[in-house]
């Protein structure tokens, strides 16, 4: 079982471009999360998804940001027109039930210059 | 998700015990307490969790008291790869789409050789 798997694992980007951060959860695993790392700072929670349904996105920025799980292929994290604040490591978990405990991936690390 | 209460750091020696202490006095009954770490430039990894009943598994053990109102992490034998920040987390299973994992600061642990 390969884990969680991230991709890419460092991503650079000028300002007002889009970046795409991927996430392909463990397998048998339906419930994906992301979480954004700024530099120095905890783990702050962005959305939680199951196949084709965001269930809660309180943590999402209002806009640029958007997050997607289809049926098939993995969920993906979309920051359109990127600013250097958007400099951060986004992490991917996913959980089998609802009550189960998180696999996080290793993480992408986005730059914006 | 109720609060949980960290030191901010602690120092430990190699191949000697480490308990990390965690404080939750506004938890409920169904909260269930979890510790995740988080090595450096990894994304965090479960480490444990329980409900009353103290709970041992190969990574550590976890000792909650009798009113659960604070619960301690214990390392048997600190080694230099668990030199990591580690979360006491406080998750209500019960409420299905609420329960996703709230990180706080955590506890910086620092491991000399």
């Amino acid at each position: 079982n390969a884990g969680v798997m991230q991709n890419p694992r460092h991503l650079v980007r000028r300002r007002g471009q889009e970046a795409r951060l991927r996430c392909s959860p463990m397998k048998g695993h339906s419930h994906v999360y992301w979480y954004r790392q700024l530099p120095e700072e905890g783990l702050k929670f962005m959305v939680y998804l199951q196949k084709e349904n965001i269930i809660d996105e309180s943590g999402m920025p209002k806009e640029r940001f958007s997050a997607e799980f289809p049926k098939e292929g993995p969920s993906i994290l979309r920051i359109q027109q990127v600013v250097r604040g958007d400099s951060a490591a986004y992490f991917c978990a996913s959980s089998q039930g609802v009550a189960d405990g998180y696999t996080f991936g290793s993480g992408t690390r986005l730059t914006v210059v | 998700d109720a609060k949980t209460t960290q030191p901010n750091s602690m120092e430990s020696n190699e191949e000697e015990p480490v308990h990390l202490p965690c404080n939750h006095s506004t938890i409920s009954g169904t909260d269930y307490i979890h510790w995740y770490r988080q090595l450096p430039s990894q994304g965090p990894e479960y480490v444990i969790h329980g409900l009353t009943s103290n709970v041992n598994n190969r990574m550590a053990s976890l000792a909650i008291a009798e009113d659960r109102k604070s619960s301690t992490l214990i390392l048997h034998r600190a080694t230099l790869r668990d030199a990591a920040v580690y979360y006491c987390i406080l998750r209500d299973e019960y409420t299905g789409a609420n329960s996703k994992l709230t990180f706080g600061k955590g506890i910086t642990l620092s491991v000399r050789p």
